[in-house]
């Protein structure tokens, strides 16, 4: 069974930081892009960020840029975001996502369940 | 950026039903289109990408079609399964997706 777990999210005030980690099973990650989305309730997803399948290439939303970090340690399968400065914008479910294979298309075919990370004084 | 329009927002379809989703990109995102399928309380599930073409284990009564700014994701006889929200996702420029329309048992 293939499966992204993440964990990390929970509530946090303005201007602190918070590190999210999605522990992949059951397929080579190592093979893979990974990505970062994000869905505030009620709205539809937002892309945050990728890292390539050898950690050598990494892009970011510009509403993230700067302040969020992507990364990932193959060797434990798993994929990071470090999130800094917070802002009570980034409210969301956080969820990492799978990029599918081949044609270099940045389409999601494996997401985990979602984390919330709740930005509030 | 490429803004990612749906239409409607609620659509109200009986089952067994066709149901039509449309998705407006603001500017031309060639074939580089999906739609996912979200239930509540569950994570985006990829049905369609290139525009038409199914994602694994995904029923033929799901279909895509366009091309360029004006997409349509069309199911052709609803289940009771299907009843959910539905997301169009561009990957021509950076991604972006639209703001979903919920399809709602009528």
């Amino acid at each position: 069974q293939v499966h992204l777990v993440e964990s990390g999210g929970g509530v946090v005030q303005p201007g602190k930081s918070l590190r999210f980690s999605c522990a992949a099973s059951g397929f080579t990650f190592s093979s893979y892009d990974m990505h970062w989305v994000r869905q505030a309730p009620g709205k539809g997803p937002e892309w945050m960020a990728v890292i390539s399948y050898d950690g050598s290439n990494k892009y970011y939303a510009d509403s993230v840029k700067g302040r969020f970090t992507i990364s990932r340690d193959s060797s434990k399968n798993t994929l990071y975001l470090q999130m800094n400065s917070l802002r009570t914008e980034d409210t969301a479910v956080y969820y990492c996502a799978r990029q599918m294979m081949g044609g270099n298309h940045w389409y999601f075919d494996l997401w985990g369940r979602g984390a919330l990370v709740t930005v509030s004084s | 950026e490429i803004v990612m329009t749906q239409s409607p927002a609620t659509l109200s379809v009986s089952p067994g039903e066709r149901a039509t989703l449309t998705c407006r990109a603001s500017h031309s995102v060639s074939s580089n289109l999906a739609w996912y399928q979200q239930k509540p309380g569950q994570a985006p599930r990829l049905l369609i990408y290139g525009v038409s073409t199914r994602a694994t284990g995904i029923p033929a009564r799901f279909s895509g079609s366009g091309s360029g700014t004006e997409f349509t994701l069309t199911i052709s006889s609803l289940q009771s399964e299907d009843f959910a929200v539905y997301y169009c996702q561009q990957c021509n420029t950076w991604i972006t997706f639209g703001q979903g329309t919920r399809l709602e048992i009528k």
